[in-house]
């Protein structure tokens, strides 16, 4: 069976400063990971993903994450928020020798941003 | 681009209806998805489609049914809606393990 914690529901950031969002998963094999974020009454949009080639995986909009097996753990940062990347962020695990190769979430991390 | 359009954005239905949430995708994936949203459980998988009138229950199927009667189409059942079912319902598509895409989603109150 595979997992997703995110450690924090909520952060809360100033903008122009560093944004951490933690994850850690468990996962019977070799798993993909992807972090999702959805905007206000919008859909999910993947921010990045992982699928076994470098460790260190850039996404769009300056956010970058990084694979640590012996930590199970793929947290994403970016080096200095926005006002908009307020948004809600998802941590998703993939095991792809799993029926449906089906997707698991994390609970969510709400990101303020303030000014 | 690829597009995932739902049928509706806010839906107010009674206890006892039946319900259907209608997804379509313009990409041609064999592989749909129905989800529901709910405040710090993420996103849950309830059915998902691998192929035209096939389908697989995920993790909480109970109280909902699935049709795929064409490959770009995937409908969402209540059978009797009830108040536990008020949720946002986001549905997606994927070709074979790559990324998946999400629509809008559909907020569903179920008074």
């Amino acid at each position: 069976a595979q997992s997703v914690t995110q450690l924090d529901s909520h952060v809360s950031v100033s903008e122009g400063t560093p944004v951490l969002l933690r994850c850690n998963y468990s996962s019977s094999y070799s798993p993909s990971l992807f972090w999702y974020v959805q905007h206000p009454n919008k859909g999910l949009q993947l921010l990045l993903k992982y699928t076994s080639a470098a460790t260190l995986v850039k996404g769009i909009n300056g956010f970058e994450a990084e694979f640590k097996k012996s930590e199970t753990s793929f947290h994403l940062t970016k080096p200095s928020a926005h006002m908009s990347d307020a948004a809600e962020y998802f941590c998703v695990v993939s095991d792809r020798r799993a029926a449906g190769n089906k997707l698991t979430f994390g609970g969510g991390t709400r990101v303020l941003v303030k000014p | 681009d690829v597009k995932v359009t739902q049928s509706s954005r806010y839906l107010v239905k009674r206890t006892g209806e039946k319900v259907f949430l209608e997804c379509v995708q313009d990409m041609d994936h064999e592989n749909m998805f129905w989800y529901r949203q709910d405040p710090g459980l993420g996103l849950r998988l309830i059915y998902f489609s691998y192929d035209v009138k096939m389908k697989e229950k995920g993790d909480i199927p109970e109280g909902y049914s699935v049709s795929r009667e064409k490959k770009e189409r995937f409908s969402l059942i209540l059978e009797s809606a009830s108040t536990n079912q008020t949720s946002m319902y986001l549905c997606a598509s994927r070709l074979g393990v790559e990324t998946q895409y999400f629509g809008p989603g559909t907020r569903l109150l179920v008074l």
